[in-house]
């Protein structure tokens, strides 16, 4: 009952340092999702996958990339964090994109701090 | 116009009362609604779609209205366990778009 797992939970980086979260589910879906949640801004998309082999940039993507790796994993990638990323990470899947309403499922959240 | 607004909250109810959530959403052509809820320091997760016609499930009950592009979430009878932020969620204006996010109405329900 895995679900979407995404790893770290927590991390502390400092300014210019690069990191990757890492994201993968087993539900067979194909779509995958990054948000990030900040105190009264709600959750805002990076980016997404509507399928392997397409990535598509969401409402704040500078600053991130991302990697399709293969239908179970989608990661996200900062190469020189700054401290306006300190943020909570999100990953989610779904069986389609949003258009056909499938359920957006979500992963447990990573917590980083940029210092 | 943001894309979906809520009102931010706290509603702070006793135990037994019945709470209303309102939601506004600017994209016209949006096609799937949903309620989704999420605990302090927790992954949102879903709590019920929004059909055209209304729909409940035990307690809570969902409306929509295309023509004023508004939605809403009725609870009844609150427990404790209520007690979370209820996000109000729509699709994105682009087939495929990830859904859009509304900022979460905050409910603290006290025995």
């Amino acid at each position: 009952n895995a679900g979407v797992t995404q790893t770290p939970k927590f991390q502390v980086l400092k300014t210019g340092q690069s990191m990757t979260l890492q994201c993968a589910q087993d539900m067979n879906h194909n779509s995958m999702y990054w948000y990030r949640q900040d105190p009264g801004m709600g959750l805002r998309l990076i980016y997404y996958s509507a399928s392997e082999g397409t990535t598509d940039k969401g409402e704040v993507p500078n600053g991130y990339n991302v990697s399709r790796l293969n239908k179970r994993e989608f990661s996200l990638r900062l190469e020189s964090a700054a401290p306006s990323q300190t943020s909570v990470y999100f990953c989610a899947s779904s069986a389609q994109g949003a258009q056909s309403g499938n359920t957006i499922y979500f992963g447990e959240g990573s917590w980083l701090t940029v210092v | 116009r943001k894309e979906v607004e809520q009102d931010p909250g706290p509603f702070n109810v006793p135990e037994g009362a019945t709470v209303a959530f309102n939601c506004t959403y600017s994209n016209s052509a949006s096609q799937s609604f949903f309620w989704y809820r999420q605990d302090c320091r927790k992954e949102p997760k879903l709590l019920m779609s929004v059909y055209s016609s209304g729909n409940e499930d035990g307690r809570f009950t969902a409306q929509l209205n295309r023509a004023s592009q508004y939605i809403s979430l009725l609870i009844r009878d609150s427990k404790l366990s209520d007690s979370a932020t209820y996000l109000c969620v729509v699709n994105g204006d682009q087939a495929g778009t990830a859904l859009i996010f509304g900022k979460g109405t905050t409910l603290s329900v006290s025995s």
